[in-house]
């Protein structure tokens, strides 16, 4: 089965570019998508289809994939950002959904 | 105002049997495949399974950890959706959120609050 790895964890102070990655075999070629979860809430989708952004999400969140990563960045990041963000694929071959295991985003 | 509503998330012992539901508003249930995904408390998102629309025969799919065991349906003319669980296991125990799908439904665009399920004796 495919599988997503990401880091645990991720620190930034704010004002400053957070970047998470997501790690998988040729992901280049799949299409990534990224959730926001704060605690006590529902996933939020900050970016889909590798780079684009739902209407309300902040510009300041982007995403790019290229060979085996793929990477969301929030930039000038603020205190609200803080939360564990998930990558996401669909696996054509199984027809699966897999999500990598999150990055919890640490605002200091 | 697009919105998708768990329900029926209550304490169950193992090997027993239980059905959530979900209701959408806001859109059209029957154009949509709806996706159930669960996350244990403290870990991360799983995805658990969905269900195509009629154009595409209501076709389902399963994640390997509750294949055989757990059963999505829905009823689109009441835009409802459910996930038949059996046979449940102590780390069946999470919260279960129903999804609807993005435009090229490789991606979970709306997503319900949640119901939480606990499966203990």
């Amino acid at each position: 089965s495919y599988v997503l790895t990401q880091p645990p964890s991720v620190s930034v102070a704010p004002g400053q570019t957070a970047t998470i990655i997501c790690g998988g075999n040729n992901i280049g070629s799949k299409s990534v998508h990224w959730y926001q979860q704060k605690p006590g809430q529902a996933p939020v989708v900050v970016v889909y289809e590798d780079s684009d952004r739902p209407s309300g999400i902040s510009e300041r969140f982007s995403g790019s994939s290229s060979g085996s990563t793929a990477t969301l960045t929030i930039t000038r990041v603020e205190a609200g950002d803080e939360a564990d963000y998930y990558c996401q694929v669909w696996d054509s071959g199984s027809d699966h959904w897999v999500f990598g295991g999150g990055t919890r985003l640490t605002v200091l | 105002e697009v919105q998708l509503v768990e329900s029926g998330g209550v304490l169950v012992q193992p090997g027993g049997s239980l059905k959530l539901s979900c209701a959408v508003s806001g859109f059209t249930l029957s154009g949509s495949g709806v996706h159930w995904v669960r996350q244990a408390s403290g870990k991360g998102l799983e995805w658990v399974g969905r269900i195509r629309n009629k154009v595409h025969n209501y076709g389902t799919t399963y994640a390997p950890s509750v294949k055989g065991r757990f059963s999505i349906s829905r009823d689109d003319s009441e835009n409802m959706a459910y996930l038949q669980m059996s046979s449940l296991k102590t780390e069946d125990t999470a919260v279960y959120y129903c999804a609807r799908p993005g435009g090229s439904e490789q991606w979970l665009m709306t997503w319900g609050q949640g119901t939480l399920v606990t499966v203990s004796s």
